[in-house]
């Protein structure tokens, strides 16, 4: 069945950073991938997301970008706040299955030190 | 912006006894909401799938009779764990999907509720 691989967390790392989580995925045609993040206290919100191949998605200087031909989703951002410190989902949606229905990585909490 | 409430955020409840968790879309209608779980280091995982005015859709390996759902209203869905036991102890995590138009396009958006931790003691 589908399912998501992310790197487990958690990653600590200092402002300013540069942050990178990977995330690989197994499907069965082409899914749509997505980002989430949860805030403390919070539920996970959107934070972007890819719909085909060579996609990149991007938001709040966050980035991914859709490879097909390593299955991977990796996110990214150049330089880290404190503010980003969070725990961030990688999830993806197939294109046989109804919308909202996902298969989501075990999540990797971030924290960013001053 | 539509948020999606879960309560409660956190409960303690004794091996044995029912817990009752809710999921409420606050500003727009589900017909449809999704129950996940989610262990500690491991993914979220899809449960069920809550349909308003119908029954629910269990994924495999999930049980029915021991996770009630219901969804009688287009604006609520509730998750009973009955007789819960310590391998129940889990975050849960409700999420409502919906379509937002806005000018040439229908956006698919996804609201999450906060979760809840569940202990059984």
């Amino acid at each position: 069945g589908d399912s998501v691989t992310q790197m487990e967390g958690p990653v600590t790392l200092s402002e300013e950073a540069f942050l990178t989580i990977n995330c690989t995925y197994t499907a069965t045609g082409y899914p749509s991938l997505f980002w989430y993040v949860q805030y403390p206290g919070e539920g996970l919100q959107l934070l972007l997301k890819a719909t085909k191949a060579d996609d990149k998605g991007s938001n709040k200087g966050f980035e991914a970008t859709y490879r097909k031909e390593t299955t991977s989703f990796h996110l990214e951002k150049g330089s880290v706040q404190v503010s980003d410190s969070a725990v961030y989902f990688c999830a993806l949606s197939a294109p046989t299955d109804s919308w909202g229905k996902f298969q989501f990585g075990a999540g990797t909490q971030v924290v960013v030190t001053p | 912006g539509a948020v999606v409430s879960q309560h409660p955020s956190r409960v303690i409840c004794k091996s044995g006894t029912s817990v009752k968790i809710e999921c409420r879309s606050l500003d727009f209608q589900a017909t449809t909401m999704f129950w996940y779980r989610q262990f500690p280091k491991q993914s979220l995982m899809l449960m069920a799938t809550s349909n308003e005015g119908s029954k629910a859709t269990y994924e495999q390996g999930v049980e029915k009779d021991k996770f009630l759902i219901n969804h009688a209203s287009l604006t609520l869905s509730t998750l009973t764990v009955t007789s819960a036991h310590p391998e129940d102890s889990s975050f849960y995590i409700c999420s409502a999907p919906t379509r937002l138009a806005g000018g040439p396009y229908t956006k698919n958006i996804q609201y999450f509720g906060a979760g809840t931790r569940l202990s059984v003691l």
